[in-house]
């Protein structure tokens, strides 16, 4: 099993670019999260989704939007991208029947 | 409002002894708690959980203790490891219903000296 997968590792976009971060997990989970990491401020949830079909804003969702397209998927867009975007961003995944979620190893985004 | 807190951001310890992470928490219907490891370039991984029903719970050399009363937790690492040296994520949950969010403290950096 990959567990959590994310692409891309490593991206650099300019201003006002779009892009679309992949997440895909094969532990048959029923929830996803993207979360970004910035330095001080630990992970913040952007987007969730409980369940497939279903989508939540978090707590940081300005500028961004999800696509939960399957059960396994579940992908973040950056329409118009902004410097303040500049992070790392976590995907991760959980079952019905545990707490714990589990994280895929990232994407380092940049905006210039 | 930083309903969960990590007030160090980071801890250096000596090989061998003890490692103590602290972690403060400001919602009283938090009644799940983890701790994840981070390595630099990776994701967080999950290391241990507590219940709000217990006080205790010990994986190895890894025990996590709950202080409801005081909305504490600590996560005690003996004995320290080179290999423990990462950033050490506290997170709380208000329960199992519905997606079963995650807040997370801002993260503990550990260095494990020789």
């Amino acid at each position: 099993n990959a567990g959590v997968t994310q692409t891309p590792k490593f991206q650099v976009l300019k201003t006002g670019q779009s892009m679309t971060l992949q997440c895909a997990q094969d532990m048959n989970h029923n929830s996803m999260y993207w979360y970004r990491q910035d330095p001080g401020m630990g992970l913040r949830l952007i987007y969730y989704s409980a369940s497939e079909g279903t989508t939540d804003k978090g707590e940081v969702p300005n500028g961004y939007n999800v696509s939960r397209l399957n059960k396994r998927e579940f992908s973040l867009r950056l329409e118009s991208a902004a410097p303040s975007q500049t992070s790392v961003y976590f995907c991760a995944s959980r079952s019905y029947t545990g707490y714990e979620q589990y994280f895929g190893p990232g994407t380092r985004l940049t905006v210039t | 409002d930083q309903q969960v807190k990590q007030n160090s951001p980071s801890l250096s310890v000596q090989e061998g002894r003890i490692s103590i992470l602290n972690c403060d928490y400001t919602n009283s219907m938090f009644d799940y708690f983890l701790w994840y490891k981070k390595y630099p370039a990776e994701g967080p991984t999950f290391l241990i959980s507590i219940s709000s029903i217990k006080d205790k719970n010990e994986d190895g050399r890894f025990t996590v203790f709950l202080n409801k009363s005081a909305k504490h937790l600590s996560l005690h690492i003996v004995p320290s490891q080179p290999g423990d040296s990462a950033v050490y994520f506290c997170a709380a949950s208000d329960g199992l219903q519905g997606a079963q969010k995650l807040v997370f403290g801002q993260g503990t950096r550990l260095t494990i000296n020789p």
